[in-house]
Parts: C-alpha cells; structure tokens; sequence
C-alpha cells in the first residue's frame, strides 16, 4: 500500500510569488490535514479536509489556502509569499474512523 | 484550548540503555488520543505510539511504552535497549476524540541523541 505522497520535495520561490504544493493521500483516507514547521513555532496546524470540505483550519492569514478533490488529492496554495513561509510542510492523512495520521516526506519550501 | 509541553529539548543516552522522554498536556476534555512521533533526519514523521484517554492500560510497541497518568495529565515515552536507529527528534501530540476534529497540537520536540 503506497504511503502519502507530497509534491515537489523541494521548492526555491521568490517573495511576492504563489506556490502550490500536492499531497496524495493513502487509498481510502478520506481526511488529509496540512501542517507547518519551522525551528521558531515548531508544528501548526494550518487546515483539515473530509471528503471536499474544510472541516478546522488553523490560525494563518487568509494567503493559505486549501483544497481537496473528489478522489481525496488535496492541494495547499500560498499567496503572496513572505521570507517566513520558508518551512517544511507536512501533509498527513486519516481513515474516516481512524485515529492515527500518516504522514508525507513533505515539502521544503525556501522564500528568497 | 488545549496545550502539548515537552520540557527536555535535548536527552542523551547510551547505546542499549533506557530513557525516558517526558511530555505534559492541558485539555478539559475527557476523551482525547495522545501520541508520540518520530522525526528521522529525513524528515518524516512516524508514528510511534498511541493512547486513548479511555483505555487505563499503558500502550506498548516492541521496545517503546508509554507512562500515561491521565488525572496528571502526563504521558511519557519509554524506550528500552535503545539504538542507533532510535536517534531523532521526538514529538507528543494530542488529538481530540471528537469525530469532526482531527487536527494534531504538538509539543515541542525533544532531540533524542544516542552514544555507540
């Protein structure tokens, strides 16, 4: 069974562009969840999705933005980006029941 | 709202020794799942272990297991026989029982450092 899987690994933007980074989730998890990581603030939750919807969403400007597609793939976009959106973010997916996430090898993504 | 600490930024310990990590929390709520992942050099976060509040019984995987005293509102990570392998960064993290709430709050992170 294939794990998540986040495209790219790596990204170099420059400030004031837009990203997008993919996240396939296991097959059947219907719940995939983005998080940020930085040395600074460490793990936050940036949004959750189930079956299309956001379902929570963290405390980040309105420029993170999300979306899940009907076969579960979700997508995280960036706007406008800043020196300090520079993190690794981590994609993680769960069973409609389940209670543990799995997560992706995630993205690293540099802001110069 | 709830809160993960982890006190220890740093532990070392001897290769085939035990140590222990330590990790508090803070929730009003009485069913909630607390977990310990790990985080390689590679970056990817692995799950560990797991505990629901509901179950009185410690968790246990091979050689890792958990102290979860739930009316102190700790959980520590045991890990026995430790090697090379073991060496990472450690992070307990709380998730709500709640159906329509899945999102992990994290503690901080301790770096687990082993001695061949």
């Amino acid at each position: 069974k294939a794990g998540v899987t986040q495209t790219p690994r790596y990204l170099i933007k420059t400030r004031g562009q837009q990203v997008t980074l993919s996240c396939s989730p296991i097959s059947g998890h219907r719940s995939v969840s983005w998080y940020q990581q930085t040395p600074g603030q460490g793990l936050q939750f940036l949004f959750e999705y189930f079956s299309e919807t956001q379902r929570n969403k963290g405390n980040f400007p309105g420029r993170f933005s999300g979306r899940q597609f009907s076969n579960s793939r979700s997508e995280m976009n960036v706007s406008t980006l800043e020196l300090g959106d520079s993190a690794l973010y981590l994609c993680a997916s769960s069973l409609a029941t389940g209670r543990e996430a799995f997560f992706g090898q995630g993205t690293r993504l540099t802001v110069v | 709202a709830q809160t993960v600490t982890q006190s220890q930024p740093e532990m070392s310990v001897q290769e085939a020794e035990t140590v222990t990590l330590s990790c508090t929390y803070d929730t009003s709520e009485s069913d909630y799942y607390l977990f310990w992942y790990k985080q390689p050099p590679s970056r990817q976060m692995i799950l560990v272990i797991r505990q629901e509040a509901y179950k009185q019984q410690n968790a246990t995987e091979n050689r890792f297991s958990v102290n979860f005293q739930k009316a102190a509102k700790s959980f520590s990570l045991k890990i026995s026989d430790s090697q090379l392998g073991d060496a990472a960064m450690y992070f307990c993290a709380y998730r709500s029982a709640l159906a329509s709430n899945y999102q992990l709050i994290w503690g901080a992170g301790t770096k687990l450092i082993i001695k061949p």
